[in-house]
């Protein structure tokens, strides 16, 4: 059981250059999250999903994009990264069963680095 | 709208000497409140977590907490600090009539266990 797993680990883009980040999960979570942490502020939320098919935005969304055409995956897309998008990505799942307080099982995290 | 203050960006402790991490929200209903901890380059980990029931709240690694409803606060506690216990921990809080079950987190506290 590989949990929550992200994909890459680490990454460097230019200005302007897009890229996508992969989140795989094989607990069976329905609901899935996009963070980014900075230093100082936490987690913030960027997007995130109630099933398949479904996304919405959290705190964060400008400048990102996401999709979840299957269950287990969650895409986070960066159409053109600039410099503000540098920070440390985590992927997270929780299943609903009845109970929306479940915690949340996070990922490994990216580190992506906008130069 | 639900926030989460850590006010303390920094603890240090002695090792064996009790340890607290202090934690106050602000929700509009009952709180589902939540620690997690955050090891260096890795992801969060969930610690304990207070939906209802009783006010002390007992987690992994001997970690608990005690929620305090009319001070607002959720402050972790462990009665022994072992230097493993070095991390960074989030407080997060969940509005239960919020939406989409998104947790809102702390900007994190760093703790130090000292030999």
């Amino acid at each position: 059981n590989a949990g929550v797993t992200q994909t890459p680990k680490f990454r460097v883009l230019k200005t302007g250059q897009s890229m996508t980040l992969l989140c795989a999960q094989d607990m069976n979570h329905e609901y899935m999250y996009w963070y980014r942490q900075d230093p100082g502020m936490g987690l913030r939320l960027i997007h995130y999903s109630v099933g398949e098919g479904t996304t919405a935005k959290g705190e964060v969304p400008d400048g990102y994009n996401v999709s979840r055409l299957k269950k287990q995956n969650f895409l986070l897309g960066l159409e053109s990264a600039a410099p503000s998008q540098t920070s440390v990505y985590f992927c997270a799942s929780s299943f609903i069963a009845g109970a929306s307080y479940n915690e949340q099982f996070f990922g490994p995290g990216t580190r992506l680095t906008v130069l | 709208a639900q926030s989460v203050a850590q006010p303390e960006d920094q603890v240090n402790v002695a090792e064996g000497n009790p340890l607290t991490v202090k934690c106050t929200y602000s929700v509009s209903g009952n709180p589902y409140l939540f620690w997690y901890v955050q090891y260096p380059n890795r992801g969060l980990q969930f610690l304990l977590k207070y939906i209802t029931g009783d006010n002390l709240v007992k987690g992994s690694y001997g970690f608990e907490a005690e929620f305090n409803k009319s001070q607002t606060s959720f402050h972790l506690k462990k009665p022994s600090a072992l230097v493993s216990d070095s991390a960074l921990y989030f407080c997060a809080v969940r509005d239960p009539f919020g939406s989409a079950r998104q947790l809102t987190f702390g900007s994190g506290t760093q703790l130090t266990v000292l030999p």
